[in-house]
């Protein structure tokens, strides 16, 4: 079965820091992989999506990720975090024998100190 | 502008009862879902449809109904026999080629 997995449910980063949030994924297929993050009570926003090609995807916010088809993982990356980055992100997978359907992630919180 | 609206964005109900939470797009996607968020559990998808007049099940349909007579609408009901219907619904959609999904803000239904 196809899986997703985030192994940190909790971030503490400082304003200015680096970011890194882990995804590891489980799947038979050349999978499609996204990034979403949740403020708190909204809607899932999409940062970013990788298909093919580069496996170094730059999204929104500053956000990039990269693809390692060896490790199975698409971890999300932000140099310099700014105190509007406390969220939830999730990290997401699909591929065509799904069709349109993704699996999610259990999701990373943020939190950035001052 | 595009996008998708849920309605309310809080709801309260009490047990026994049926309720129903809105689902409308205007970006024309033929695709649309519905999920379940609960605390530590990311999301879990409950009904899906790729076109008007048929839906499949997700992972966790039971107790949840859906209809979709129309591209723009896809409405879910949660009914009485949902066990645990305490929590936060999130509704997206996708066009049938590209895999990506556009969320709505959501609905917390607490059921008492």
């Amino acid at each position: 079965a196809q899986s997703v997995t985030q192994p940190d449910i909790h971030i503490t980063v400082s304003e200015g820091a680096s970011l890194e949030l882990r995804c590891n994924y489980s799947y038979g297929a050349t999978p499609y992989l996204f990034w979403y993050v949740q403020s708190p009570g909204q809607g899932l926003q999409l940062l970013l999506k990788y298909f093919s090609g580069d496996t170094l995807v730059q999204g929104i916010k500053g956000f990039e990720a990269e693809f390692k088809r060896s490790q199975s993982s698409f971890n999300l990356r932000k140099p310099s975090v700014h105190w509007s980055d406390a969220a939830e992100y999730f990290c997401a997978v699909g591929d065509e024998a799904a069709g349109n359907k993704l699996t999610f992630g259990g999701g990373t919180r943020v939190l950035v100190k001052p | 502008d595009g996008g998708i609206t849920q309605s309310p964005k809080y709801l309260f109900r009490k047990e026994g009862q049926n309720v129903t939470l809105s689902c409308e797009q205007n970006l024309n996607h033929d695709a649309m879902y519905w999920y379940r968020q609960d605390p530590g559990q990311g999301l879990r998808l409950i009904y899906y449809s790729q076109i008007v007049n048929d839906f499949q099940k997700g992972d966790i349909a039971e107790g949840y109904s859906v209809s979709r007579e129309k591209k723009e609408s896809f409405p879910l009901t949660v009914t009485s026999a949902q066990k645990n219907p305490t929590a936060f619904y999130l509704c997206a959609s996708s066009t049938q080629v590209a895999y990506e999904q556009y969320f709505g803000p959501g609905t917390r239904l607490t059921v008492t």
